[in-house]
C-alpha cells in the first residue's frame, strides 16, 4: 500500500489552456474524492466518486470542470479554458465504502495548478 | 456561510505545554467529526475522530472533546513536541454524505523547543 498518489505535483499553465490531473487512490478503497484548496483556506470539495459512479458534484465544479473514473480505479480532473481563479491545489482523497474508517479520508500530496 | 470554522489562525506553545486547537461548527447534521494535520507541501493526514455519540476520545497525546450542545469541539496535545508543529485542520461530516467531509480552515500551531 503505497498510499494515494497525484500527477503531476505541480503545473504551471497559461489563461485559456485545459489541463488534466491524475488520481490514484488506495487500491481497495471505493470511494474517491477531489478536494480545492487555496491559500489560507481549508479543503473545499469539488466531486465523489463511489467505484466508478460520480454520485455527487459541488455548485464549485463549473462546467469547465469534468471529473472520470473509467474503471473505478484512478481518477482524472480536467479543467478546459482555466482561468486565473483556478489557481489552487487541487487534492485527492480515498476511503473505503465501509467499516471502521469510512468516515476517515487518506489524501494524496495534491497538485499544485497556477494559471498565468 | 462556513458550517466549520477554527477562529484561531495560528497558535504557539512551549514545547512540553498541553495545545489546545478548537472548532465550531453550524450544522446540526453533522454527526462525525474530524482532525487533520498537514505538514508543507504534504497532503492533510487523519489524526482523531470522534462520533457524536461520545464526548471524549483519546489517542496517546491527543484527545478530541465534543460538546453537541455548544457545537464545539477541540483537540488537546498534550504534551507538545516540535514535531507537532504544522496546520491542523477540523472537519465534519453527517450520515449520508458519503464521508464527504467539510472543513475549516485550520490552525497553525507552531511548538517553540
Amino acid at each position: 500500500d503505497t498510499g494515494v498518489s497525484q500527477d503531476p505535483r505541480h503545473k504551471i499553465t497559461k489563461r485559456g489552456q485545459n489541463v488534466t490531473f491524475r488520481c490514484d487512490p488506495i487500491s481497495e478503497h471505493n470511494r474517491l474524492y477531489w478536494y480545492r484548496q487555496t491559500l489560507g483556506q481549508g479543503p473545499e470539495f469539488l466531486t465523489y466518486f463511489q467505484n466508478e459512479a460520480q454520485l455527487e458534484k459541488s455548485r464549485l465544479l463549473s462546467d469547465r470542470f469534468s471529473a472520470e473514473r473509467p474503471k473505478g480505479s484512478f481518477s482524472t480532473l480536467e479543467i478546459q479554458r482555466t482561468e486565473q481563479g483556478d489557481s489552487a491545489m487541487y487534492l485527492c482523497a480515498s476511503s473505503p465504502a465501509s467499516g471502521r474508517k469510512y468516515n476517515e479520508q487518506f489524501f494524496g500530496p495534491g497538485t499544485r495548478l497556477t494559471v498565468l | 456561510d462556513q458550517q466549520v470554522k477554527q477562529n484561531s489562525p495560528s497558535l504557539s506553545v512551549q514545547e512540553g505545554r498541553i495545545s489546545i486547537l478548537n472548532c465550531d461548527y453550524t450544522n446540526s447534521m453533522f454527526d462525525y467529526f474530524l482532525w487533520y494535520k498537514k505538514y508543507p507541501a504534504e497532503g492533510p493526514t487523519f489524526l482523531i475522530s470522534i462520533s457524536s455519540i461520545k464526548d471524549k476520545n483519546e489517542d496517546g497525546r491527543f484527545t478530541v472533546f465534543l460538546n453537541k450542545s455548544a457545537k464545539h469541539l477541540s483537540l488537546h496535545i498534550v504534551p507538545s513536541q516540535p514535531g507537532d508543529s504544522a496546520v491542523y485542520f477540523c472537519a465534519a461530516s453527517g450520515t449520508g454524505n458519503a464521508g464527504k467531509s467539510t472543513f475549516g480552515d485550520g490552525t497553525t500551531l507552531t511548538v517553540k523547543p
